[in-house]
């Protein structure tokens, strides 16, 4: 156990539709990352937070948001839904910035959303 | 441009045999290289991370080697077992005020019995 905990585990929904991803990172980690995983393929990266600001983007969506809240969970909304959207979310977290002067180079993901638009 | 291209990209081995998993990057400037288990459906896990001045670090079975002058890194899995059935995923980190993290594409790797 990672200690980061998703919320749903499963989902399925129809094309258009709109859905909420939750992440709660390891108690004390500052930093969530977010990641999307199609079928065969490799991670990729989609928005990094930091203590509640967001620090850096990847080749997230404009469909696509995610905030950090004071509490340090974490939200990836996902709207007007495709087809193509069909894949695994991990969120993972780590206690400092990747590449930071604090990075220890500890991520620890979780065990992701697997979302389904039919 | 910064990349981390793994190889090879996927490798049948026999029970008990061991296994080499490349990676080499482009990443720059470099903090440091991070090798992670994936089983099938479920969140990667860390294996090794390994800093600039590392060259070898091991976890079990598993020996990760970082060459930093050469920018590659290498997996070894020694005397391989079923459950080591997943994808092997390189990860590196840029040196910077904020960054993310480059990833692999991974080797999936298949033991069989």
């Amino acid at each position: 156990d990672s200690g980061v905990t998703q919320t749903p585990k499963h989902l399925i929904t129809a094309t258009g539709q709109r859905v909420t991803l939750r992440c709660s990172p390891r108690s004390g980690d500052l930093s969530v990352y977010w990641y999307q995983q199609s079928l065969d393929q490799g991670l990729q990266f989609l928005i990094q937070y930091y203590n509640g600001e967001e620090r850096a983007k990847g080749n997230i969506l404009e469909r696509f948001s995610a905030q950090q809240f004071p509490d340090l969970h974490s939200e990836l909304n996902l709207s007007s839904l495709e087809l193509g959207d069909s894949a695994l979310y991990f969120c993972a977290s780590s206690p400092a910035l990747a590449g930071g002067r604090r990075d220890t180079g500890e991520l620890f993901f979780g065990e992701g959303s697997r979302l389904t638009v039919l | 441009k910064n990349q981390v291209e793994q190889s090879p990209q996927s490798l049948i081995i026999l029970e008990g045999k061991n296994c080499t998993l490349q990676c080499n990057y482009t990443v720059s400037p470099f903090s440091n290289l991070r090798w992670y288990k994936q089983d099938t459906g479920r969140g990667p896990v860390s294996l090794t991370i390994m800093t600039f001045s590392e060259n070898t670090k091991s976890n079990g079975r598993y020996t990760a080697t970082l060459d930093a002058d050469t920018k590659q890194s290498s997996l070894h899995i020694t005397a391989s077992q079923l459950s080591d059935s997943a994808s092997y995923i390189c990860v590196v980190s840029r040196n910077s005020g904020y960054s993310t993290l480059t990833f692999g594409k991974g080797t999936m790797l298949l033991v069989s019995p």
